[in-house]
Parts: structure tokens; sequence; C-alpha cells
């Protein structure tokens, strides 16, 4: 049961662009949503989080936007710049004491070209 | 100085045998977590520990053992290794109720099993 979906395994977007990368999710129960990105060989790195009672929440070139009504958020990148080539992990929390289960999306692949 | 470490980071072995991974955290971090991500990329967590006390223990086969001797460390021993095993295991770090701030990764061990 995938409760955290990235429909978009891969996307390529053109440097200085905005490249817009997708999750949905099926647990109205979860408390935060948090973006991860990865580098071959590497661990997750954390992004950018929102909380669940928030639409929006920004840190530089980065922003994400929640729809909890379409159960659905997304993280803006602007501009998009090579280094940012790189998989993007969607995930969601629940908390509750010092649980801290995340659940992950399966990832989209981004290609920033020069 | 690196934040979470994990040694070895590659590990081949053969069907049967029983294999340690270790993990180590210099963060001051109260809560601990393995991850494994299998081919088709999906990351799941296997267990999560907060000061040295089992917090999350998924449907994982009894074979995986996690041990954790202090809160810096969490190591994870596998008995009777199957190939199925094979994937790539990612340590992680937090401080306990505060995940939407983020789990810190390691760089993960990639274990193949022959």
């Amino acid at each position: 049961d995938q409760q955290v979906k990235q429909n978009s395994p891969s996307l390529s977007v053109q440097e200085g662009r905005i490249s817009i990368l997708n999750c949905d999710y099926t647990n109205s129960m979860f408390d935060y949503f948090l973006w991860y990105k990865k580098y071959p060989a590497e661990g997750p790195t954390f992004l950018i989080s929102i909380s669940s009672i928030k639409d929006k929440n920004e840190d530089g070139r980065f922003t994400v936007f929640l729809n909890k009504s379409a159960k659905h958020l997304s993280l803006h990148i602007v501009p998009s710049q090579p280094g940012d080539s790189a998989v993007y992990f969607c995930a969601a929390l629940t908390s509750g004491g010092n649980t801290g289960k995340l659940i992950f999306g399966q990832g989209t692949t981004l290609q920033v070209k020069p | 100085d690196t934040a979470v470490s994990q040694t070895p980071k590659y590990l081949v072995t053969q069907m049967g045998n029983d294999k340690s991974i270790k993990c180590e955290q210099n963060l001051g971090h109260d809560t601990m977590y393995w991850y494994k991500q299998d081919s088709k990329k999906f990351l799941k967590i296997m267990f999560s520990y907060n000061n040295k006390e089992l917090i999350i223990n998924e449907t994982v086969p009894n074979r995986f053992s996690p041990k954790s001797p202090d809160k810096a460390h969490l190591n994870l021993h596998i008995n009777s290794l199957e190939l199925g095993d094979s994937a790539v295991y990612f340590c992680a770090s937090s401080h306990g109720g505060q995940g939407h701030l983020g789990q810190f990764f390691g760089p993960g061990t990639r274990l193949t099993v022959l």
C-alpha cells in the first residue's frame, strides 16, 4: 500500500527555468511533509518541510506547496541550476512522541540542462 | 567531521553468512533509524531507536537485529543472509519528536548477497 506516490520518475528542465516536482499521498493523518535530495552514492539530504496546517513554505530557491483537499504537494525550484540534478524524494511524517516515522515516495530524477 | 557515518560502504557476501553494519552519529541526536532502499529505489524504514530504546520495528524478518550500545551508535546485524537482502541500507538520526526538522542520513551501505 503506497501511501506516498511520486508518479513522475523523471523530469528534465533547462537551467534557469522552474522545476516542479509533484507528490500525492493517501493518509490524511500525516503531520508533516518533507523533501529530500539524493545524489548517487550518497544518503538523502533534507531540503525543506511543511506542516500539514500550512499551504506554503519557502526557503531560498525552494518552495513547497501543500493542497490538503487534493492530498497533493509540490516542490518548486526557481531558478533551476545544473547542481540541482539529483533524485528528489517526497516523504510524509507521522509524528507523535518520538516515533518520527518517515514514509517515502519512490523518487523523481531531475535533470537540469545547462 | 562526518555527521552520520556507516561502515562498511560496500559489503559483498555469500548466502547464509552473518554480517553487521555499523552506524555512528556525532550530531548529539537521541533518535536513530535504519532504512532499506530496495532495487526499485523505495526507501522504507526498518527500525527506530530513541535513547537506546526500540521505538519502531516494521515488518522485518527477525534475522535482522539492531543494537544500540549508546545514543550515538545503532548497528545492524543480519543473520543467515538471503538473496533478497541485497539492497542499500541507510542509517539516519534526528532529535526525537522533531522529525519535521529532517532526519540526517548516512552515505549508505550497499549489501550484495551472492
